[in-house]
């Protein structure tokens, strides 16, 4: 099993661009998530899923979109990029919301 | 709200013990705890339920007071490899600022 991974490891991003992060997993989880931390700081849930076609905004989605078309997949969008969204992006998976979170290695973000 | 988290570092030698504290302004169900080493994700440690036992990871072991809406996490005779961030989550899914744990030899 991969676990929970995520493409792009690294991404510099010009202000205004847009571009899409990729988390999959394989263990079949119901739900995933996304959260942000900003260096030196705790996790920040951006969105998350209890399952496909099921999301869900958590404390910060200003800025951010998401789509859960499969059990396996759940892409974070950003539209227009902005400094402020300069963090490293977590996606994480579980079988319940009470049980373990399964996170990927994290996507470096940094937007000039 | 999230969480709060006390305190916010400490710093230890080798084979001291250490609490970390969270505690909820919230009725809590659960209280999940992990640990974050430098540049890594974090991972998990273990999960306190409402009316459940308390928990332990080797020598890492956590209560779950849910009437004050706490929870601690005790590290006994810390290890090198005890160094990281600790964070804990409440159950919905929000966690603490984290508290960073620095094991000196």
């Amino acid at each position: 099993n991969a676990g929970v991974t995520q493409t792009p490891k690294f991404r510099i991003l010009k202000i205004g661009q847009s571009m899409t992060l990729q988390c999959t997993q394989d263990m079949n989880h119901n739900y995933m998530y996304w959260y942000r931390q900003d260096p030196g700081m705790g996790l920040k849930l951006i969105y998350y899923s209890v399952g496909a076609g099921i999301t869900d905004k958590g404390e910060v989605p200003n800025g951010y979109n998401v789509s859960r078309s499969t059990t396996e997949d759940f892409p974070l969008r950003l539209e227009l990029a902005a400094p402020s969204q300069t963090s490293v992006y977590f996606c994480a998976s579980s079988p319940g919301i009470q049980e373990t979170q399964y996170f990927g290695p994290g996507t470096r973000l940094l937007v000039l | 709200q999230q969480p709060v988290q006390s305190p916010q570092a400490v710093i230890l030698r080798e084979g001291e013990d250490a609490v970390i504290n969270c505690s909820s302004s919230k009725a809590l169900y659960s209280v999940h705890w992990y640990r974050q080493k430098h540049g890594e994700a974090p991972v998990f440690l273990m999960i306190l339920l409402k009316g459940g036992e308390q928990k332990g990871h080797d020598k890492i072991s956590a209560s779950f007071n849910e009437k004050k809406q706490q929870s601690s996490l005790y590290l006994t005779a810390s290890q090198l490899s005890y160094s990281g961030t600790y964070f804990c989550r409440d159950d919905k899914i929000i966690f603490g600022k984290g508290t960073r744990l620095h094991i000196l030899p």
